[in-house]
């Protein structure tokens, strides 16, 4: 059975910086490229960041490019998202959600965690 | 960046009743190397994650019921709910993953009437 748990979320104060972690099984963790989505109180589903299986290719969302850096640690079946300069904006629950093909980074998302709630305020 | 535009942005339909959710992109998602639509929908429901209901555009996911079916190509796609339930209260969302970022629409908000 495919896992995802979500975990680091928190408040943090504007400026601030905050890590997350995505603990992952179930599957073959380095076949998938993975990704991280967020839903503002409010809003809708936008998309952060997807990082390739070998964790060699990386891409965000303009907003958060140069503020938030994602990497996986395949030898932990781990995923993470270093989120700096943190802004009201960024208040979301956090989701990381797996790609539903191997070896293709666009994708549809076939699992997701929970969510791990970000709370930017002073 | 594909744009992906939903409508309406809300909806309230009687239990048993047909709901119907359109997705329109701004470009075709449409591939000719396997004629398949890189379109998905997902179903939100409060306090939940997001739920993969349908991926190329009409293929629906392991344990989805049949009365979720997708269909359309290239920009214009629907998500079609047969018979409503009272368990499909949500916000339901298109996905295009035909391009690099996959984006989202705004969601559509399915209430009971």
């Amino acid at each position: 059975e495919v896992q995802l748990v979500e975990s680091g979320g928190g408040v943090v104060q504007p400026g601030g910086s905050l890590r997350l972690s995505c603990a992952a099984s179930g599957f073959t963790f380095e076949d998938f490229a993975m990704h991280w989505v967020r839903r503002a109180p409010g809003r809708g589903l936008e998309w952060v960041s997807l990082i390739s299986g070998d964790g060699g290719s990386a891409y965000y969302a303009d907003s958060m490019k140069g503020r938030f850096t994602i990497s996986r640690d395949n030898s932990k079946n781990s995923l993470y998202l270093q989120m700096n300069s943190l802004r009201s904006e960024d208040t979301a629950f956090y989701y990381c959600a797996k790609g539903g093909r191997s070896g293709y980074y666009s994708n549809y998302l076939d699992y997701w965690g929970q969510g791990s709630l970000v709370t930017v305020s002073s | 960046d594909i744009v992906m535009t939903q409508s309406p942005d809300s909806l309230a339909v009687s239990l048993g009743e047909r709901a119907t959710i359109n997705c329109k992109s701004s470009q075709s998602l449409l591939t000719s190397s396997n004629n398949k639509n890189f379109l998905a929908w997902y179903q939100q429901k409060p306090g939940q994650p997001p739920k993969l209901l349908i991926y190329w555009a009409s293929t629906r996911d392991s344990g989805v019921p049949d009365r979720f079916s997708g269909s359309g190509s290239g920009t214009d796609f629907t998500l079609t709910i047969s018979s409503l339930q009272a368990e499909d209260v949500a916000v339901y969302y298109c996905q295009q993953y035909y391009a690099t970022p996959p984006t989202f629409g705004q969601g559509t908000k399915l209430e009971i009437k």
